[in-house]
């Protein structure tokens, strides 16, 4: 079955205690990328990665790090992870549909993490 | 900056009723617009637009770009219980890179 998948699916912690997010995909997607969901702001971009060792900062990077060494993962770390990082967070995959444009995104389960 | 505007934020109707979700943008380098749904989990695809003026369907919705306006509407006909979740509307920019929405919260009471 296609999927995207994370784990943790839930996560408390304390301030300053490093986590990382797997993400993983079987759909051989060129394209992964990560938003945080919070009320009222929708959804956000934080990191994306067109492909393997290729990453860029989305619109709310500060506080993360990604890294894209195997085409199917690409895993979210969050080295002093904050109270401000209390979200819901997501990984998508996408195709390529060659002119350099993803085509549509597939989105995991999603990761609600709360920061003490 | 890159804005994404839905409207309403909030919608509430009975069971049967058509709704239009509004979408505009002010994006530089647009490449595509998306709709999503999302219920209780993760978002899922609805329609990707690129050209003005070409209607997507599926089933009891349909979309349309308008360039122009600079904007997108998502029709819901006969709506059902069903259809209660949050719309989102995103632009992609080229690449992996988008930018949402808030979302539209619709309600469909029986």
């Amino acid at each position: 079955e296609a999927q995207v998948t994370q784990n943790p699916r839930y996560l408390i912690t304390v301030t300053g205690k490093k986590l990382t997010v797997t993400c993983s995909q079987n759909m051989n997607h060129e394209y992964m990328s990560w938003y945080r969901q919070d009320p009222g702001l929708g959804l956000r971009q934080i990191y994306y990665s067109m492909n393997v060792e290729v990453t860029d900062k989305g619109d709310v990077p500060e506080g993360y790090k990604v890294s894209r060494k195997e085409k199917r993962n690409f895993p979210l770390i969050l080295e002093s992870p904050s109270p401000n990082q209390t979200s819901l967070y997501f990984c998508a995959s996408g195709r390529s549909t060659g002119t350099g444009q993803a085509d549509t995104q597939y989105f995991g389960p999603g990761t609600r993490l709360t920061v003490l | 900056e890159d804005k994404v505007v839905q409207s309403p934020l909030s919608l509430v109707v009975h069971e049967g009723d058509t709704v239009t979700l509004n979408c505009s943008y002010e994006v530089t380098n647009f490449r595509s617009l998306l709709w999503y749904k999302q219920e209780k989990k993760a978002p899922t695809f609805l329609f990707m637009l690129t050209s003005s003026g070409i209607e997507k369907k599926s089933g009891r919705l349909s979309s349309i770009l308008d360039k122009k306006e600079l904007s997108s509407i998502l029709n819901i006909t006969a709506t059902q219980t069903g259809d209660s979740a949050i719309y989102l509307c995103a632009l992609s920019q080229g690449a992996q890179k988008l930018v949402f929405g808030q979302g539209t919260r619709l309600t469909i009471n029986p």
